[in-house]
């Protein structure tokens, strides 16, 4: 069980362009997803939390203008990069906490990631 | 504001060796403690957690007991593989308002020759 999915997991596009990624938690409902950039042989940066049926919640010095994010249904949010650039190449990976209100929902289930490269 | 701390890497060990990668951490109140795996080219799993002071979680052969009073979670297994070889990530929840937040160490990067 908790199975978290990402779409793609692998994405070029030109400088310009914008790019969505899809998180999907495949067996359970996700009240909570949270959104990381992860650099070449560095920790995880949470970029933003994400509350099905609201704003979402940017961390400080991520534009929220430009990472869009959206959390429609209990099982889906997406990532927008907006007119990305080569400096947003990056590995991006959600994750997903469950609808149980229990301790155990502070557990968090990560997605495959998704490695996008703008040239 | 709580924080987490690794030992640096990477940490090269043989097979069969023991493996000890120190976590501490600063944290007010009573945070759950966890350790994530990243074997190369894959996402994050989690390996195991702790939710109280003196659990011990295990998995796989690891394990970690949440220390208190050294406010410590040292990952430990007493014979590595070479299929352990991977990115460990010590972590803490840390709650805002209705949700929990993790925060992360920096990562070790353990690599078992045969």
């Amino acid at each position: 069980g908790a199975v978290v999915s990402q779409h793609p997991s692998r994405v070029i596009c030109k400088s310009g362009t914008s790019v969505k990624i899809e998180c999907r938690s495949l067996d359970f409902q996700a009240t909570t997803m949270f959104w990381y950039r992860q650099f070449p042989k560095q920790s995880l940066m949470l970029m933003a939390t994400s509350n099905e049926g609201s704003k979402a919640t940017y961390e400080q010095g991520v534009e929220k203008d430009k990472f869009l994010i959206n959390h429609a249904s209990l099982t889906l949010s997406t990532l927008t990069v907006t007119s990305a650039h080569p400096e947003d190449s990056s590995f991006y990976i959600c994750s997903a906490r469950d609808l149980l209100g229990t301790s155990s929902s502070e557990t968090q289930y990560f997605g495959p990631g998704t490695r996008l490269l703008v040239l | 504001g709580n924080s987490v701390t690794q030992m640096e890497g990477p940490v090269t060990l043989s097979e069969e060796a023991f493996l000890t990668i120190n976590c501490t951490y600063t944290a007010t109140g009573y945070p759950s403690l966890f350790w994530y795996v990243q074997y190369p080219g894959e996402g994050l799993q989690l390996l195991l957690k702790a939710t109280k002071a003196d659990d011990k979680g295990s998995n796989k052969g690891f394990e970690a007991t949440y220390r208190k009073e050294t406010t410590s979670f040292h990952l430990e297994k007493g014979s590595v593989q070479v299929s352990d070889s991977a990115v460990y990530f010590c972590a803490l929840s840390d709650r805002r308002g209705s949700n929990y937040q993790l925060i992360w160490g920096a990562g070790t990067k353990l690599i078992i020759k045969p």
